[in-house]
């Protein structure tokens, strides 16, 4: 099994939709998670982060946490053609510093 | 602040080349991170420095591999001898304390043909 799971897609939505991304992570002991964005040929950056069961809202983004069935999710409201890209989902071990990066969901919203 | 430097942005040898990879991060920044990315596997921590001290290597893939931080200022990653499997995109990321953000380099697109 692998440490972080994400459904690599592509998945497309129009836009002005709600886009859905999940994740699922194998290690109880992790404590932060983090939502970074990777647009085609750049490097990643945060987008947003989460450390408590339920949701955190941040403009048009919400990360939701459940940390009994070890999952996150972000979303997106009114999606954009700027939202398309390859959103990363990394949990954190506090007590490593470590971040492993899912593989990533390919998110592309049709104009 | 110009953010994390790293050079070159592409490189390409020939296998069996000595390959180096080079790091400036934020100043103040006191974790500095090595990734490699692929299609196969994604985004890979091979290596982090806390204070310019190596803490954990256990994603560096074999002895071919090695890391240093000589200062605040400056990492290199290293690849000796360089094989096609090693072809990536490596990336350099650094972070003040336990902050959350990291603050990733443009990348180097490595090639080993």
């Amino acid at each position: 099994q692998k440490e972080v799971e994400q459904n690599s897609g592509p998945l497309s939505v129009p836009e002005g939709a709600i886009a859905s991304l999940n994740c699922t992570y194998s290690d109880r002991g992790s404590q932060s998670f983090f939502w970074y964005r990777q647009y085609s040929g750049k490097s990643p950056e945060l987008i947003m982060s989460i450390y408590s069961n339920g949701d955190k809202e941040d403009g048009r983004f919400t990360a939701q946490l459940n940390k009994a069935s070890q999952y996150v999710s972000l979303l997106i409201r009114d999606s954009q053609p700027s939202d398309s890209a390859t959103y990363l989902c990394a949990p954190r071990m506090d007590s490593s510093y470590k971040l492993i990066f899912g593989s990533g969901t390919r998110l592309l919203v049709r104009p | 602040d110009a953010g994390v430097i790293q050079s070159p942005r592409h490189e390409v040898t020939e296998m069996g080349q000595e390959v180096t990879l080079r790091c400036k991060p934020i100043s103040g920044h006191d974790y500095l991170f090595w990734y490699r990315q692929t299609m196969m596997r994604g985004l890979e921590l091979l290596i982090y420095f806390n204070n310019n001290v190596p803490i954990d290597d256990s994603g560096m893939p074999e002895d071919r591999f090695s890391a240093k931080m000589p200062n605040a200022s400056f990492s290199t990653l290293k690849i000796q001898p360089s094989e096609p499997r090693d072809s990536a995109v490596y990336f350099c990321a650094s972070s003040f304390g336990v902050g959350e953000k990291l603050f990733f380099g443009s990348g180097t697109q490595l090639s080993v043909l």
